[in-house]
């Protein structure tokens, strides 16, 4: 019983490369989310997807980041020509959704760590 | 709109002692309240969770009760252990509202 999976979990990229980052939620939950978080920080929320489609992208940069979530495949999070501020851990979570009884429970993937040098 | 407040960190303690974390939320409605701990290089864990009022969420001898009076979620443990040190992190889910994540507080015990 696989739980979220994000890979990969590190990830070096020099200024103005391209960073893809994965998250594969557990099975049967069809919403995801993706968070940041900088050294000795909390957690920043980025956006809330479902599949095709975006539901919240209200803590995502305007420019270079994206993200989708796909019928079929993992949903990903891309940072175009990175700079050197993007480094940071991004946390990808998974839930059921609200359905039935009983609390949303997220539940988070090991993270995935970018350094931009 | 939602919002969660923790207190200030970090807090460090000695082996054996009692541990209270305070919570506070704002929402309207009845949200969902959660503790999530975070070890060293790891991603969150849900550690436990209450969903209404006067509920009392427990867990490795962590517990929090959902007070709606005073819009508070305290974290308590009664004996914490150097195993304990890790960052602890409320939270709020406002149905079919984005979960909101308090800064974390880190906990640091001493042997």
């Amino acid at each position: 019983n696989a739980g979220v999976m994000q890979n990969p979990r590190h990830l070096v990229r020099r200024r103005g490369q391209e960073a893809r980052l994965r998250c594969s939620p557990m099975k049967g939950h069809s919403h995801v989310y993706w968070y940041r978080q900088l050294p000795e920080e909390g957690l920043k929320f980025m956006v809330y997807l479902q599949k095709e489609n975006i539901i919240d992208e209200s803590g995502m940069p305007k420019e270079r980041f994206s993200a989708e979530f796909p019928k079929e495949g993992p949903s990903i999070l891309r940072i175009q020509q990175v700079v050197r501020g993007d480094s940071a851990a991004y946390f990808c979570a998974s839930s059921p959704g609200q359905g039935g009884s009983g609390a949303n429970v997220l539940t988070f993937g090991a993270g995935s760590r970018l350094t931009v040098l | 709109g939602n919002s969660v407040t923790q207190m200030e960190g970090p807090v460090t303690l000695s082996e054996e002692a009692f541990l209270t974390i305070n919570c506070t939320y704002t929402a309207t409605g009845y949200p969902s309240l959660f503790w999530y701990v975070q070890y060293p290089g790891e991603g969150l864990q849900l550690l436990l969770k209450a969903t209404k009022a006067d509920d009392k969420g427990s867990n490795k001898g962590f517990e929090a009760t959902y007070r709606k009076e005073t819009t508070s979620f305290h974290l308590e443990k009664g004996s914490v252990q150097v195993s304990d040190s890790a960052v602890y992190f409320c939270a709020l889910d406002n149905y079919g509202q984005n979960f909101v994540f308090g800064p974390g507080t880190r906990l640091s015990v001493l042997p």
